[in-house]
C-alpha cells in the first residue's frame, strides 16, 4: 500500500456542483494532515489543515477518519477558480516524514 | 517580497555540469526542505534541515547535496547533472511549533540537456 494515495481524477464538474476528494494514508502514527492546492506549474499553497473534529472554511470542508485512515475534502458550490490540483499531505509527529499524495485534478466548467 | 525565494527561477544546462539552486526565507523558520516534482510522480523530498548545519536525507537524495550555513538559507547542489534530474524543484519552510504546514517558494524549473 502506498503511503498516501489519492484518486488522480480528473474530476470534471459544472459550476455550482459539490465535489469530494478522498485520500488514504498507510502510517497510523501520522499526526498532521493538510490539503494543498497547486495550480499548473506553480508552487503548492496551503488550502487548509485537517483536524480530528473536522473543519470548515467557507465552501471547503475537511474531515479526518483516523480509524479508517482517510482524509476527505468537500468543495461546495464549485467555482471556475477552483480548477486546480489538490494535494493531500501527511506528516508524522516528529515532522521527519512528510508525504505528499500525487494530487487530484479538478476541472470546473461553465 | 516573497517569504521563500528561490534562484534561479529557470535554468537550462548540460549533462555533467555542477548546478546550485539557492533558497532563502524571511519567515524565521528553522525547518527547510527541498523537493522535486515530476509529472505523474508528485512531490518527492530530497533533503531537509531542522537547524543550521543539520542535514537529513529524504526519499531521493542520491545525486544531490545540500548546505545549511545560515537559518535563512538552504542550497541544493547537483554535482554532476544528468538528464533525469530535469524537474521542477521546490524549496519549503515550516515552523516546528505548528507541526507544519509548509510554505513553498515559487520553484526552479531545471532542464538538463
Amino acid at each position: 500500500r502506498k503511503e498516501v494515495e489519492q484518486d488522480p481524477g480528473p474530476f470534471n464538474v459544472p459550476e455550482g456542483a459539490t465535489v469530494a476528494f478522498n485520500c488514504t494514508y498507510s502510517n497510523s502514527a501520522s499526526q498532521s494532515f493538510f490539503w494543498y492546492r497547486q495550480d499548473c506549474r506553480k508552487e503548492p499553497k496551503l488550502l487548509m489543515s485537517v483536524y480530528s473534529s473536522g473543519n470548515e472554511d467557507g465552501r471547503f470542508t475537511a474531515q479526518l477518519n483516523r480509524a479508517s485512515q482517510y482524509i476527505s475534502l468537500l468543495i461546495r458550490d464549485s467555482k471556475l477558480s477552483d480548477s486546480a490540483t489538490y494535494l493531500c499531505v501527511v506528516i508524522n509527529q516528529a515532522g521527519t516524514a512528510l508525504i505528499f499524495g500525487k494530487g487530484t485534478t479538478l476541472s470546473v466548467s461553465s | 517580497d516573497a517569504d521563500v525565494t528561490q534562484t534561479p527561477r529557470n535554468r537550462i544546462t548540460k549533462t555533467g555540469k555542477r548546478i546550485m539552486l539557492e533558497c532563502s526565507q524571511t519567515k524565521g523558520h528553522d525547518r527547510m526542505y527541498w523537493y522535486r516534482q515530476d509529472p505523474g510522480l508528485g512531490l518527492r523530498l530530497i533533503y531537509y534541515s531542522f537547524d543550521v548545519k543539520d542535514i537529513n536525507k529524504g526519499e531521493i537524495s542520491d545525486g544531490y547535496s545540500v548546505s545549511r550555513q545560515a537559518q535563512a538559507k538552504f542550497s541544493l547542489s547537483l554535482e554532476s547533472a544528468i538528464p533525469n534530474q530535469t524537474a521542477l524543484y521546490f524549496c519549503a519552510t515550516s515552523d516546528p511549533l505548528s507541526q507544519g504546514p509548509q510554505h513553498f517558494g515559487d520553484g526552479t524549473r531545471l532542464s538538463i540537456l
